[in-house]
């Protein structure tokens, strides 16, 4: 079993929609969790990072994390053709290393 | 303007023949990472280095190496012996702390072996 699953899509939305990207994990001793955005042929950057359990919102995008199911999620309101990228979850094991999802294409349609 | 730099974007080799990949940061952070994406299936830690003149083998080290040299240079050699070495490699940096580990990532190098 992998430490980190996320569904790789593709994931193809109307713009406006809601979105919903997830990720799930085995090991239940972690604490840090992060959302990266990669658009096409670049690296990815860093969207939102949470601790624990709990929401976060950060404009149209809100990170969940439920340490019980141990799993995360990514929310995106009113999603915009400029969402259309891979949205990769990240997290933080051992050593402070990154252990990352497969990652979620998405695509908006105007 | 602070930031990982990687070149080249796009890089062509024969097959049997080592390339080298580099990454620079000016961020003055302590620690470096390669990655290598493959399509569908995320970023893989190829090494890692918290701190100068040490290094880290990640999941992937087979047919690769690194040096670290200097805190802001963490350059990668794609060796021949590396069986599939075609792949997008990204570079990232963080600083070493206990409470994020938050990595900054280079543009990426697509590498092409023929």
């Amino acid at each position: 079993q992998k430490e980190v699953e996320q569904d790789p899509g593709p994931l193809s939305v109307p713009e406006g929609a809601i979105v919903s990207l997830n990720c799930t994990y085995s090991n239940s001793a972690f604490q840090y969790f992060m959302w990266y955005r990669q658009y096409s042929r670049k690296g990815p950057e860093l969207l939102m990072y949470t601790y624990s359990s709990g929401n976060k919102e950060d404009g149209r995008f809100t990170a969940q994390v439920d340490k019980s199911s141990k799993y995360i999620s990514l929310f995106i309101r009113d999603s915009q053709p400029s969402d259309s990228a891979t949205y990769l979850c990240a997290i933080r094991g051992q050593g402070g290393k990154l252990i990352f999802g497969q990652g979620t294409e998405l695509s908006v349609k105007p | 303007d602070g930031g990982i730099t990687q070149s080249p974007k796009y890089l062509f080799r024969k097959e049997g023949q080592n390339v080298t990949l580099s990454c620079e940061q000016n961020l003055n952070h302590d620690a470096m990472y390669w990655y290598r994406q493959d399509p569908g299936q995320g970023l893989r830690l190829i090494y890692y280095s918290q701190i100068v003149n040490d290094f880290q083998k990640g999941d992937i080290a087979e047919g690769y190496s690194v040096s670290r040299e200097k805190k802001e240079s963490f350059p990668l050699t794609v060796t021949s012996a590396q069986k599939n070495p075609t792949a997008f490699y990204l570079c990232a940096s963080s600083i070493v702390d206990s409470t994020t580990y938050e990595q900054y990532f280079g543009p990426g190098t697509r590498l092409t072996v023929t």
